[in-house]
């Protein structure tokens, strides 16, 4: 069982938004502005795409977007495109063990 | 451009050893911390090990791998041992944000896959 809970999965058809949660604890989430959000495609190397819980990487498009609020952060991918479906999993830094916690992943379909 | 290319995996049997490696190019290796992250078959990615100033393992695998680095051959290490199938995954070295990895990571490698198997 990981640490921060997503949902297994998430859909949304071209051109849609779509939003993915991220509940974590006080003692993660709620305590810091430290959310991450990955990329993944399969067999592929994880993508970096918010960090801080809302800032975007250079070269990330403003097609997504990062938020929190309390225990909960939230991954938006607005106007959807086939090459948004992916495995996302959203991190916190924590003081726990090794500084931080991953969530179970979100797959991402494109309809 | 900046690149992180991982090596070593392979097929070992359970209890056995290896070594990982990863070659950084395009950015100043010796002033980043840096990460071993790992995805095991149908399961989601998890932090094992992370370098700067100090030295951190997840609980899986503490006291049977080893992470270290060599500055002058930007390159970063995972010596595992006392494999088990647990063990077995796609392992990616990554680039820290700042000071920890709970503060993200921006540059990851491809992955080397590590088979765990009598």
């Amino acid at each position: 069982q990981s640490a921060l809970t997503q949902p297994p999965s998430a859909s949304g058809s071209p051109g849609q938004s779509v939003t993915i949660s991220c509940t974590g604890t006080s003692s993660d989430i709620g305590a810091y502005n430290y959310v991450s959000w990955y990329q993944h495609h399969p067999g592929k190397a994880p993508k970096l795409m918010i960090y801080e819980v809302d800032k975007r990487p250079s070269g990330v498009p403003d097609r997504f977007s990062g938020s929190k609020s309390g225990n909960t952060a939230s991954l938006t991918v607005s106007g959807l495109q086939a090459e948004d479906e992916a495995d996302y999993y959203c991190t916190s830094f924590t003081l726990m063990s090794i500084h931080v916690v991953f969530g179970g992943g979100t797959k991402l379909t494109v309809l | 451009q900046v690149q992180l290319v991982e090596s070593g995996g392979g097929l070992v049997k359970p209890g056995g050893s290896l070594r990982l490696s990863c070659a950084a190019s395009g950015f100043t290796f010796r002033d980043y911390y840096m990460a071993w992250v790992r995805q095991a078959p149908g399961k989601g990615l998890e932090c094992i090990s992370y370098i700067g100033n100090v030295i951190y393992y997840a609980d899986s695998v503490k006291g049977r791998f080893t992470i270290s680095r060599d500055n002058a051959k930007n390159s970063l290490y995972l010596e595992m041992t006392s494999l088990r199938a647990e063990d077995m995954a796609v392992y990616y070295c990554a680039r820290v944000v700042g000071a920890t990895v709970g503060y993200g990571m921006d540059v990851w490698g491809q992955g080397t896959t590590i088979t765990v198997s009598s």
